[in-house]
């Protein structure tokens, strides 16, 4: 059962923000945000995650919804190596993360 | 730094062979992990280890074991491999499941079994 909703694709215009969005209406109070992303063929790398308040990292940044059934994952100024596939993953932090299908964000000159 | 080495990047099986992927990392790590990736989806956690000695099944188990004798190490084995076995398959590693900011991947293997 997925915890997550996530658009199959996007698109993004080079040197716009993109922004994800990722929808986990049943997230409990215990449980983070975790985006990862993965670029073609490579394993999956982490980005940023969060539990309550936004955060912002080298990468990018993370808001999430006061009531934190969802959130959306910003690059500020996206370029084409940020063509990815994108995973927004919730979990307590007590198993193994679990990937959905992710967002394909393509970024486009 | 070498991370997490797996080895080899590709092969070809055919149906009914055997093979062992072989995934070490160099970074202490307790907890190691095997993903499956088919074409198009997201990963699928077929083993995962916390521990030397220790290994427990994820979702898609079947037609694979696992060993964990060193830390090191976390070797996948294909046992009598068949079609539904082509993937590219991911060997990770990490400190434990609360520190998923640190949970590093391996480049992949990508398997074709016919």
């Amino acid at each position: 059962d997925a915890k997550t909703t996530q658009p199959p694709s996007m698109d993004c215009a080079e040197g716009r923000a993109a922004n994800l969005p990722c929808n986990h209406s049943t997230i409990s109070g215990n449980e983070y945000v975790y985006w990862y992303r993965q670029i073609h063929s490579q394993g999956p790398q982490y980005i940023i995650h969060g539990l309550k308040n936004n955060e912002t990292n080298e990468m990018a940044s993370l808001i999430i919804t006061e009531d934190r059934k969802s959130s959306t994952l910003i690059l500020p100024h996206a370029t084409l190596r940020d063509t990815a596939v994108y995973y927004c993953i919730v979990t307590q932090g007590n198993t193994p993360l679990v990937f959905g299908k992710g967002t394909r964000l393509s970024v486009i000159a | 730094n070498a991370g997490v080495t797996q080895t080899p990047k590709f092969r070809i099986l055919k149906i009914g062979q055997s093979m062992t992927l072989q995934c070490t990392q160099d970074m202490n790590h307790n907890y190691m992990y095997w993903y499956r990736q088919d074409p198009g989806m997201g990963l699928k956690l077929i083993y995962y280890s916390v521990g030397a000695g220790i290994t427990d099944k994820g979702e898609v188990p079947n037609g694979y074991n696992v060993s964990r004798s060193t830390t090191e190490d976390f070797p996948l084995r294909l046992e009598l491999a068949a079609p539904s076995q082509t993937s590219v398959y991911f060997c990770a590693s990490s400190y434990s499941f609360l520190f998923n900011e640190k949970l590093f991947f391996g480049s992949g293997t990508q398997l074709s079994v016919l």
